[in-house]
């Protein structure tokens, strides 16, 4: 059971916009950076979002991050089918004093 | 071109050790923080350890803590991780990843180089 909860999947049409959510506490999101990250299959992850909203250099801005108390958010617009991928959320956690992530939700595009 | 090589991987017994390395290029190796994240077979990527770009400070996961050792050789630009007393649930590709630091500050939730992983099986 991972110490931050996503949805096990997501699903939209391509063009359209999709959000994943990211719930933790006090301990990890509330009080430390949220990173995001996209998995295609097969492949090591990639860095999407860092510092809750701020984007790699060639990271597209249809990625965007946000981060409200114990929660961030992960948005991607105009929706492609090469966006079909897993995505994690991690942060620190204060209490374990280890970095920490999402089960991962698996977005299809439809 | 930036780039992280992992190798190591393989079958071995529980109980049974193994070394994992990381050979880093195309970046300033021995200033970086550097991470080992693995991911079991079908499961999500799991945080195993750290170390700091002159060696002098690591952190472990609860789960591989007193077992695995992080260590680096600057002069060799390659990373590594000593993991002892292995288990069923060790089982996992192991992937090293650079912390990413942006004018200054870095943020040690956030990779932004990963290698291409290492299996790492566990099994007798």
């Amino acid at each position: 059971q991972s110490v931050l909860t996503q949805p096990p999947s997501v699903s939209a049409a391509p063009g359209q916009k999709v959000t994943i959510s990211c719930s933790g506490n006090r301990a990890n999101i509330a009080n430390n950076y949220v990173s995001w990250y996209q998995q295609l299959p097969g492949t090591a992850p990639r860095l999407l979002i860092y510092d809750n909203n701020k984007r790699p250099s060639g990271i597209p801005d249809r990625f965007s991050g946000s981060k409200s108390g114990t929660s961030a958010t992960l948005g991607i617009t105009g929706l492609q089918t090469g966006d079909e991928a897993d995505y994690y959320c991690g942060t620190w956690d204060n209490s374990l004093s280890e970095v920490v992530f999402g089960g991962g939700t698996k977005l299809t595009v439809l | 071109e930036v780039q992280l090589v992992e190798s190591g991987g393989g079958l071995v017994q529980p109980g049974g050790s193994l070394r994992l390395s990381c050979a880093a290029s195309g970046f300033t190796f021995s200033t970086s923080w550097m991470h080992w994240v693995r991911q079991g077979p079908g499961k999500g990527l799991a945080w195993v350890s750290r170390i700091k770009g002159d060696g002098s400070s690591t952190a472990y996961a609860d789960s591989v803590k007193g077992r695995f050792t992080i260590s680096r050789d600057n002069a060799k630009n390659t990373l590594y991780l000593q993991m002892n007393s292995l288990r069923a649930e060790d089982t996992a590709v192991y992937y090293c990843a650079r912390e990413i630091c942006v004018n200054g500050p870095c943020y040690s939730d956030a990779f932004d180089i990963w290698g291409q992983g290492t299996m790492v099986t566990v099994s007798s």
